[in-house]
């Protein structure tokens, strides 16, 4: 089946650890994405690629690490730097482009991260 | 920075009822929307896109679209429990191509 796997589900973190959340699609899409959330609040965008090898920062990147080395796979590094990681991590994939009407965004079914 | 504000909620409608859930969004040059939906400890799902002024139908589900007046909104009639969620609103930013959300609607139907 195609989709966005990521692994762990629930995963923690002891203080002053880095921890590695795997986020891997096979939907053939160029741009992937990490968000945070919050209990009761939005999306806050961490990191975002739209090509292998190339990635930005998004409103929260302190704290976070990404690398983007092949297409399927976007690994995000939660450092010891990140002092409150305790959140609900989602990882998306779209289709690059610049036509309005395509790219819809898809989201894997995240990853609990609670620190001990 | 460019943002997207929805009413937090909760919003409460009795079963059989619409309930309508409204957004405004500060970016005059956006042209993508989208509403998620969200179920409890779950990751969002897609109901509907829109990118052109006026409404959008799906089953259920309404989308409505002002660029004029910065703001969309997503109807959802005969509303059921299972609707009970939360809605994400999200607008493309154009540069990059990341969704920007607002802070989502809880909706609450009660049977």
């Amino acid at each position: 089946d195609g989709g966005i796997t990521q692994s762990p589900k629930y995963l923690f973190r002891k203080e002053g650890q880095n921890v590695t959340l795997s986020c891997e699609q096979n939907l053939n899409h160029d741009a992937m994405y990490w968000y945070r959330q919050d209990p009761g609040q939005g999306l806050r965008l961490i990191y975002y690629s739209q090509i292998v090898n190339d990635f930005q920062k998004g409103d929260i990147a302190e704290g976070y690490s990404v690398s983007r080395e092949k297409k399927e796979s976007f690994p995000l590094t939660v450092t010891s730097a990140q002092k409150n990681p305790t959140a609900f991590y989602l990882c998306a994939s779209s289709m690059r482009g610049g036509l309005p009407s395509g790219n819809t965004i898809y989201f894997g079914e995240g990853s609990w991260l609670t620190v001990v | 920075q460019k943002e997207v504000e929805q009413n937090s909620g909760p919003l409460s409608v009795p079963e059989g009822a619409i309930a309508s859930l409204n957004c405004t969004y500060s970016d005059r040059v956006s042209q993508s929307f989208f509403w998620y939906r969200q179920y409890s400890g779950k990751s969002p799902e897609l109901i509907m896109s829109i990118y052109s002024n006026g409404d959008k139908e799906d089953g259920r589900f309404t989308a409505q679209l002002n660029k004029a007046s910065q703001y969309v909104s997503l109807l959802i009639r005969d509303s059921q429990p299972s609707d009970s969620a939360t809605y994400l609103c999200a607008v493309k930013d154009n540069q990059g191509g990341k969704l920007i959300f607002g802070q989502g609607t809880e909706l609450s139907v009660k049977p």
